[in-house]
């Protein structure tokens, strides 16, 4: 199974700020890699496919960039709204797995 | 916009067999893939398997052996069981839609928490 990571674990930072999540496959997946926003109670919704692309609907302050190993999310300015928790998942090969999260507070 | 909906028991004794459904609407069954996915109280997301409309199943290999997923393309469902149920596979479980690639999932269910106990 390709095994992903996610750093940091956790991060509080102000509105309008910029915040970057990292994730790491143990293994190259190419472009693979989606990134999910979970809020609690509710069910993971997407926000990046392939990588850096933008899902339908989703704010453009949100992107993606990467490949191979190394993936980045990137939420250009802090909006309250995203007070949650971020997944990676690689879609590369069968198990499809996910990141541990990283959970993104307002301060 | 598609809509995902499961459906099933809350409680399950150890030893039993689950059974969940996931009701498609707004939109056909056909095409796409259909995939199960649970996260534990607190944990993160363990992708479960799926199932393409046509019937073709792939599961992951650490439920494999315990786990079977089906499709009803006439009622617009698919469905979960997974058997000798312990206490480990207490969780939230998520029907979702895998891209046409089957790569990643754009539209889940609301999920529904699953507890094992006697």
């Amino acid at each position: 199974d390709i095994q992903m990571t996610q750093s940091p674990s956790s991060v509080s930072a102000s509105v309008g700020d910029r915040v970057t999540i990292s994730c790491r496959a143990s293994q190259g997946i190419s472009s693979w890699l989606a990134w999910y926003q979970q809020k609690p109670g509710k069910a993971p919704k997407l926000l990046i496919y392939a990588a850096s692309s933008l899902q339908s609907g989703v704010p453009s302050r949100f992107s993606g960039s990467g490949s191979g190993t190394d993936f980045t999310l990137t939420i250009s300015s802090l909006q309250p709204e995203d007070s949650a928790t971020y997944y990676c998942q690689q879609a590369n090969s069968f198990p499809l797995t996910f990141g541990p999260g990283t959970k993104v507070d307002i301060k | 916009q598609v809509q995902l909906q499961e459906s099933g028991p809350g409680l399950v004794k150890p030893s039993e067999t689950l059974s969940l459904t996931c009701t498609v609407s707004r939109g056909s069954i056909n095409t796409y893939y259909w995939n199960w996915i649970r996260q534990p109280p607190g944990e993160g997301l363990e992708w479960i398997g799926y199932i393409y409309y046509s019937g073709s199943t792939f599961y992951n290999p650490s439920l494999k052996s315990r786990v079977t997923i089906s499709v009803d393309t006439s009622k617009n469902q698919f469905s979960l069981k997974l058997n000798s149920m312990t206490a480990a596979d207490t969780a939230v479980y998520y029907c979702a839609r895998g891209s046409v690639a089957g790569t990643e999932f754009d539209y889940w269910g609301q999920g529904t928490l699953v507890t094992v106990s006697s």
